[in-house]
């Protein structure tokens, strides 16, 4: 199976502050990746896919970079709202596999 | 865009079993490959079961291989999760999802409780 990493685990900032938020394949996954914000006792919901694609109706203050094994999220000008969990997933092969999470707080 | 509405879930005893339904909308579902995710209190998202767009393959995470089921009816637009032998580590809550590129979508979820 791929193995997801994220980091870091958990993160503390301020509204307007510009975050990023990192995650490694361990092996090759080309730009197969999505990533989602998850709020408390909500659904997933996806942001960003295929590394830099930004969902239809996500502000455009989120971002995505990155090939290969390395992809980055950037929130700039962070937003109350913004404050979440947020997951990588790689759809490059099954199973589909998940990094750890990383939560964005005050 | 894809929608994902769900039913099901719910309190069941230990040994006990339930069934999880999807069902897709604004896409030819019958194209999709379809996953079940779950997340326990607290935690991450664990993918826990895989099917193709024809239904004739299918995975599940270790964790509930031989104890669940995936399958699907392309006709009703509909995915399943049969669930038995149900054990207290698999209280969560449960997500249908696709987990593909463009398409990738989460169902609202459904909590699965298993305790005496």
């Amino acid at each position: 199976d791929i193995q997801m990493t994220q980091s870091p685990s958990s993160l503390s900032a301020s509204v307007g502050d510009r975050v990023n938020i990192t995650c490694r394949a361990s092996q090759n996954i080309g730009r197969f990746l999505n990533w989602h914000q998850q709020k408390s006792g909500k659904a997933p919901k996806v942001l960003i896919y295929s590394a830099s694609n930004l969902r239809s109706g996500v502000p455009s203050r989120f971002s995505g970079s990155g090939s290969t094994n390395d992809f980055t999220l950037t929130i700039s000008n962070l937003q109350p709202e913004d404050f979440a969990t947020y997951y990588c997933q790689q759809s490059y092969g099954n199973p589909r596999t998940f990094g750890q999470g990383t939560r964005v707080d005050i | 865009e894809v929608q994902l509405e769900q039913s099901g879930g719910g309190l069941v005893q230990p040994g006990g079993s339930l069934r999880l339904s999807c069902v897709a909308s604004g896409v030819p579902f019958s194209n999709f490959e379809m996953n079940w995710v779950r997340q326990a209190p607290g935690k991450g998202l664990e993918w826990i079961s895989y099917i193709s767009s024809s239904g004739n393959i299918r995975d599940y995470a270790e964790s509930v291989k031989g104890r669940f089921t995936i399958s699907r009816d392309n006709a009703r637009n509909s995915l399943f999760l049969e669930m038995n032998s149900l054990r207290v580590d698999d209280t969560a809550v449960y997500y249908c999802a696709i987990l593909g590129d463009w398409s990738t979508s989460w169902g609202q979820g459904t909590l699965v409780t298993v305790s005496s």
